[in-house]
């Protein structure tokens, strides 16, 4: 099915140890975006990509790198885990042009301890 | 800064009966609105989206309006179902594209 996938879905790290967040999407959308969602706090942008060759923080960019690999991937890196980046991580595509919607994955479940 | 409140934070109501969630926001200069659906544990599922030109987008059983002026969007359930349970999100796109979200509205649908 096209469509936004992320991997892994569930993922334990310790404290200092890095990972990378991988996501792909078939729909030839331009934007990608990482979210990363909460209890109490919604979903946050942390990084995101208008274009191939471009990346932008977010409201939370602190602790992350990302790399728009090309146009169907763009990765989300933790060089430092922290437990305060416990969370669940999305990813999204939107095609460019402010009136069209948004696609996303499933998500990354991410535990720091 | 965009702000995005939905109320109220959780609603549970018998089947069949026809209900409303609320968005509103703070700043009207938004190019368009969606309402998604979050199943515990999964992604989220786009249900509707209206530019900003538009006032009202319907899809089934459910029906989004958006007052751009007052900065409010309603999404209207009608005979709902214990399938329709769920986190419902609404979010507003502004410049470059960034979606800016409400918390949700949780809402349970009792058979």
């Amino acid at each position: 099915n096209a469509g936004v996938t992320q991997t892994p879905k569930f993922q334990v790290l310790k404290t200092g140890q890095s990972m990378t967040l991988q996501c792909a999407q078939d729909m030839n959308h331009n934007s990608m975006y990482w979210y990363r969602q909460d209890p109490g706090m919604g979903l946050r942008l942390i990084y995101y990509s208008a274009s191939e060759g471009t990346t932008d923080k977010g409201e939370v960019p602190n602790g992350y790198n990302v790399s728009r690999l090309n146009k169907r991937e763009f990765s989300l890196r933790l060089e430092s885990a922290a437990p305060s980046q416990t969370s669940v991580y999305f990813c999204a595509s939107s095609e460019a042009g402010r009136t069209m919607g948004y696609t996303f994955g499933s998500g990354t479940r991410l535990t720091v301890v | 800064k965009q702000e995005v409140t939905q109320i109220p934070a959780a609603l549970s109501v018998p089947e069949g009966e026809n209900l409303v969630l609320n968005c509103s926001f703070t700043d009207s200069a938004i190019y368009n609105l969606q309402w998604f659906r979050q199943d515990p544990g999964k992604g989220l599922t786009s249900l509707l989206l209206i530019q900003s030109s538009q006032r009202e987008q319907t899809s089934g059983r459910l029906n989004a309006s958006l007052d751009k002026s007052s900065g409010r969007s309603t999404l209207y359930i009608a005979a709902s179902q214990p399938g329709d349970s769920a986190t419902y999100l609404c979010a507003v796109t502004q410049g470059a594209q960034k979606l800016v979200f409400g918390q949700g509205t949780r809402l349970t649908i009792n058979p």
